[in-house]
């Protein structure tokens, strides 16, 4: 089975501060996500990576950047903390493929992050 | 999500049918899929569709048609359990998915 872990499940921390968000997955996929999740607007992107140290924007890049430094763990930062980044977030994974099956993504268990 | 419509909520009884809808854009499409989430927990796949047709798995299907841009996930035999929202994702081809805003199906007694 694929696991995808995120290292916290809760996480409370104040305007300004720096945040780190990690991930993990044991399959050896070469894709890698983070979204967010809000009430009515579904899962949003805001970077993928396809490889180590490769990393794209996603639909909403801005107040946030992302680490690929190994293959099985992508990190999401937040540089300074914002109120308006309370959310719930979920990392994903997925095998590399052109498409069909292979972009199947796997997620972790999500990190409900509040600002405050 | 952009350019993904799916109902927002609906409601239905224990050992009824349900189908849910999905319509997406149809320019780069390169797949359909459907995925359950429970409240807390993360998103679990359950159907993939690139072709026309129905594509049967147990108790749900799923259905797509290209040229309409659109898709239908059926529950069968609603259980209890089933209640949970259910997100509607394309694949157009440029590796991550586009989700819908995700359908919360509520299944009463």
């Amino acid at each position: 089975d694929v696991k995808v872990t995120q290292s916290s499940r809760y996480l409370v921390k104040r305007t300004g501060e720096k945040v780190f968000l990690e991930c993990v997955q044991d399959m050896d996929h070469e894709n890698m996500f983070w979204y967010r999740q809000d009430p009515g607007l579904g899962l949003r992107l805001i970077y993928f990576s396809y490889d180590v140290k490769m990393k794209e924007k996603g639909d909403i890049p801005e107040g946030y950047s992302v680490s690929r430094e190994k293959k099985e763990r992508f990190s999401l930062i937040l540089e300074s903390a914002s109120t308006n980044q309370t959310s719930m977030y979920l990392c994903a994974s997925s095998y590399p493929g052109t498409g069909g099956k292979q972009n199947i993504q796997y997620f972790g268990a999500g990190t409900r992050l509040s600002v405050l | 999500g952009q350019n993904i419509d799916q109902p927002t909520e609906m409601t239905a009884t224990e050992g009824a049918i349900v189908q849910i809808n999905c319509t997406y854009q149809t320019s780069g499409f390169n797949g359909l899929f459907w995925y359950q989430q429970h409240a807390g927990e993360a998103p679990t796949f359950l159907s993939y569709n690139v072709l026309d047709g129905l594509e049967e798995k147990g108790r749900f299907s799923s259905f797509l048609s290209r040229s309409k841009g659109y898709s239908y996930l059926l529950l069968k035999e609603l259980q209890m359990k089933d209640s949970a929202s259910y997100l509607c994702a394309e694949d157009t081809g440029r590796r991550a998915l586009t989700f819908g805003s995700g359908t919360r199906l509520q299944v009463q007694p």
